[in-house]
């Protein structure tokens, strides 16, 4: 079965510094990724997506991922973090039909 | 463009009952998927219905049920709820592959 990982349960950043959140996922073939954000009180949210070509995504929010396959990894990385960037951060495994596999999720509290 | 809508919101029950939740997707969105939400668990697949057939199902017990209707709607149903029910349930719709956009969620409590 597809598994995703987050090794970061909680992040605590101050603002303006870089973030880099680690997501590996297990399934060799095609893979299509992604990254959902919760904001506090809100819905999920996609903030970006890969599905093939150029390994380097960006997204909204200033956000970027970089898909490497040899490491079977698709980390989120943000050069300077907001307050505002507080959420809970899930990588995500394109399956079949739309079913996502879903990382355990990491919470990312951004001190002002 | 509305988004996802998910009713009710908030709902509390005992152990035994039964519980039906409702999903209206977005507009022209003919996918909709469920998944469930724990601290402990985290976000699990439930089922995705297209076209009103289940399309694919996730690793849950039969007591969990949904169906589709022919204008994209979508209900959820939950039989003898037990305490380890007690989670928010998500749904969402999509247009494409792997794209979903989420609702806010049905909180349900199992006392």
């Amino acid at each position: 079965a597809q598994s995703v990982s987050q090794h970061n349960h909680h992040v605590i950043l101050s603002e303006a510094a870089s973030l880099e959140l680690g997501c590996n996922y297990s399934y060799g073939g095609t893979v299509n990724l992604f990254w959902y954000v919760q904001y506090p009180g809100q819905h999920l949210q996609l903030l970006l997506k890969y599905f093939s070509g150029d390994p380097l995504v960006k997204g909204i929010k200033g956000f970027e991922a970089e898909f490497i396959k040899s490491k079977f990894s698709f980390n989120l990385r943000k050069p300077s973090v907001q307050w505002s960037d507080t959420a809970e951060y899930f990588c995500a495994e394109h399956n079949a039909g739309n079913m996502l596999t879903f990382g355990g999720g990491t919470r990312l509290m951004v001190k002002p | 463009k509305a988004g996802v809508t998910q009713t009710p919101r908030y709902l509390i029950k005992t152990r035994g009952q039964q519980v039906t939740l409702s999903c209206s997707p977005i507009s022209g969105h003919r996918s909709v998927s469920w998944y469930q939400q724990t601290p402990g668990q985290g976000l699990q697949f439930l089922f995705e219905y297209f076209s009103e057939t289940q399309r694919n199902k996730g690793n849950f017990p039969g007591r969990f049920s949904g169906r589709q209707f022919s204008n994209s709607r979508s209900e959820m149903n939950v039989s003898t709820l037990e305490l380890g029910d007690s989670a928010l349930y998500l749904c969402a719709s999509s247009f494409a592959y792997g794209e979903l956009f989420f609702g806010e969620g049905s909180r349900l409590t199992v006392l």
